[in-house]
């Protein structure tokens, strides 16, 4: 969850399919986590978040879920559109300091 | 909702120049602003955290002498890329909060394009 990839893995989703993006962590001292969905050439957005005393949290088409035990945490898209077509980020505060630090993304390929 | 504005959007600069990109809290006062760098299909690595009126704290391995970075005040926040050379050709986005992330989330720039040719 922590480290920075040579290459971004690729999700390709049919339209309309649900998408599920995963992310492992490594410090259980992480406090909070949120997810950022980045189009290309901008800054990432953010989508939903979670603390660490939660396991689900759900928002309009997307759903955090947060496993403690094995240190992962998904992000569930329902009904995947084309404009969700992005590199998605998952983020953590808390295990290295007052700081966010970044997984090493997913991008997600909505096909038509 | 909260809103960061970051300028210049891209820029081209000779190596040996310096640059400066502006970072800025629109409708709330940031306490704490942070800079990242992102190379191409990578994720975003923290450069430094800036507070205003103190000193910024680096990560391990960024010259802060290379970076500087000032925030004068809680609406502003600026990193100069000095002597910039080729290597430092990056994507570099801020971020701002106005309390704990928790309670305040973070709120990204729309990032700046440096290319050093």
């Amino acid at each position: 969850g922590e480290s920075v990839g040579l290459h971004l893995p690729t999700l390709s989703v049919q339209e309309g399919d649900n998408s599920i993006i995963n992310c492992a962590y490594s410090n259980s001292a992480s406090d909070y986590f949120i997810w950022y969905k980045q189009e290309s050439g901008k800054g990432p957005q953010f989508i939903i978040d979670i603390r660490s005393n939660m396991d689900k949290r759900q928002g309009q088409r997307v759903t955090v879920l947060l496993n403690k035990t094995v240190k992962h945490l998904s992000l569930q898209i329902a009904a995947t559109q084309p404009g969700d077509s992005a590199v998605y980020f998952c983020a953590e505060w808390g295990a290295a300091g007052n700081k966010l630090t970044f997984g090493g993304g997913t991008r997600v390929l909505v096909k038509p | 909702g909260a809103v960061v504005s970051q300028h210049p959007s891209w820029v081209i600069c000779k190596s040996g120049t310096s640059v400066k990109i502006e970072c800025r809290s629109l409708d709330f006062q940031a306490t704490t602003m942070f800079w990242y760098r992102q190379f191409p299909k990578q994720s975003l690595m923290l450069m430094a955290t800036s507070n205003e009126g103190s000193k910024a704290t680096y990560e391990q391995g960024v010259e802060k002498d290379k970076f500087l970075i000032n925030h004068a005040s809680l609406t502003l926040s600026t990193l100069t890329v000095t002597s910039a050379h080729p290597e430092d050709s990056s994507f570099y986005i801020c971020s701002a909060s106005g309390g704990e992330p928790m309670d305040y989330g973070y709120t990204f720039g729309s990032g700046t394009r440096l290319t050093v040719v």
